[in-house]
């Protein structure tokens, strides 16, 4: 069964450091989003992603996020600077159309900033 | 604004017995719901969903919710809980901007 994978699995970084998480969604999928949560938090929405182009995002996503198909596969999310604040679990998630039928998601990516 | 109300953070129930987990929504036009069960250090796995029509729906692991649109509510159910259920249980509703929004969640345990 195809599904969304994440890597790494866990990023220890320094404050201040770029990261940028990688997934990979499924193949035949158009719509690809970015959510995070907080260790003992909900799950919240920061991005979506069609056509190249982001279609919405949260008031979290500010000027230090961003997002970018490099390739056919993959759907990277780079931190240009990371706080503290920044640590939490990263999940990737895409779907096929764009009215959330089916919004698949990866396993996570566990961010911690020291 | 769209949002979801988990009213339970932390539920308990033996095994074998029957378990509900609430959830509430607050949306203008029919919701579209869903519900993620989320293991430890796991991602986010779907149980089952609502968009229309049947308000009872089935999902995996012998999960169900009911849709009741007078309550704004949208409760899942098990009849006979297992041990393998104990996770964390996240309702969400589908929003016009193509986001979900999700609830805070409800550990559940499950005591032998």
């Amino acid at each position: 069964e195809p599904e969304v994978t994440q890597t790494p699995s866990h990023q220890v970084t320094q404050m201040g450091q770029e990261v940028i998480l990688r997934c990979v969604p499924i193949s035949n999928h158009l719509y690809f989003y970015w959510y995070r949560q907080i260790l003992g938090q909900k799950v919240e929405f920061l991005v979506s992603f069609y056509n190249n182009e982001i279609s919405e995002k949260s008031e979290i996503f500010d000027d230090q996020f961003s997002v970018e198909r490099p390739d056919g596969s993959n759907f990277t999310l780079k931190i240009r600077s990371t706080k503290l604040e920044d640590s939490a679990m990263y999940f990737c998630a895409s779907s096929a159309t764009g009215n959330f039928y089916e919004q698949y998601f990866g396993p996570g990516t566990r961010l911690t900033v020291t | 604004a769209q949002s979801v109300t988990q009213p339970d953070i932390h539920i308990t129930v033996s095994e074998g017995a029957s378990l509900e987990l609430r959830c509430n929504y607050s949306y203008g036009a029919t919701p579209y719901l869903f519900w993620y069960v989320q293991s430890p250090g796991q991602g986010l796995q779907l149980l089952l969903k609502y968009f229309s029509g049947d308000t009872l729906v089935q999902g995996i692991k012998g999960f169900e919710a009911e849709f009741k649109r007078s309550q704004s509510s949208f409760n899942l159910r098990k009849p006979s809980v297992h041990w393998s259920d104990a996770a964390e249980y996240f309702c969400a509703v589908g929003t016009v901007d193509n986001d979900m929004r999700f609830g805070a969640g409800t550990r559940l345990t499950v005591k032998p």
